[in-house]
């Protein structure tokens, strides 16, 4: 079974500041998603990555996959009260494994 | 386009009782996941079915738990004599072809309360 690590577990930092997330694994992603979470609803699919190395921008929210395709950052720069919430990553092993793999997620708090 | 419809919401039920929870995917999808969230950990993969079938179901306990996803309505995830430990999130994704391929889309859940 494929692991997804997410660091850090929490963070709470004030607005207007820029901050990292981070998501790990020993292991290859066919595909890695990024979704943010907010308290009693579902995951909100954010982004996709496929390919080793992508960059991908969504306002403030840069994305990025590993060349190895194993690990991947999201960055948020100058942080809003409204980016507050729980932001999961999740991988698609590929080669016929269905359900997708999640890490515990990041609690980010931004302050006004 | 409506998205993910699960329901109930919130479901109550006393140890020994059944719970079924239901998932109307997106228009348009064939392929539905069950996946479960228990309080601080994160979502667990357990069941994958198309239309009719069961396609993966690794993840879902080999007792107690089913799921089917008929040609017409919605899919069930059925717990029978649910125990406290059931007590979760229980959240349903449908995608519209095979995983890889299409990203899979996410219901607002239902939070199971076993007394």
């Amino acid at each position: 079974t494929q692991l997804l690590e997410q660091s850090p577990q929490f963070l709470s930092i004030q607005e207007g500041e820029n901050l990292t997330v981070y998501c790990n694994s020993s292991s290859v992603f066919s595909s890695l998603q990024w979704y943010r979470q907010e308290p009693g609803e579902g995951p909100v699919l954010l982004v996709t990555v496929v390919t080793g190395g992508e960059v991908k921008k969504l306002k403030r929210l840069t994305f990025q996959f590993g060349d190895a395709r194993k690990d991947s950052s999201l960055h948020i720069t100058a942080a809003q009260p409204g980016d507050t919430g729980l932001y999961l990553c999740a991988g698609e092993e590929g080669g016929g494994a269905d359900g997708l793999t999640f890490g515990k997620g990041t609690h980010l708090i931004i302050q006004p | 386009n409506a998205g993910v419809m699960q329901n109930p919401r919130h479901l109550v039920r006393r140890r020994g009782q059944e719970a079924r929870l239901r998932c109307s995917p997106m228009k348009g999808h064939s392929h539905v996941y069950w996946y479960r969230q228990l309080p601080e950990e994160g979502l667990k993969f357990m069941v994958y079915l198309q239309k009719e079938n069961i396609i993966d179901e690794s993840g879902m306990p080999k007792e107690r738990f089913s799921a089917e996803f008929p040609k017409e309505g919605p899919s069930i995830l059925r717990i029978q004599q649910v125990v406290r430990g059931d007590s979760a999130a229980y959240f349903c994704a449908s995608s519209p072809s095979l995983a890889g391929r299409d990203t899979q889309y996410f219901g607002p859940g239902t939070r199971l309360t076993v007394l």
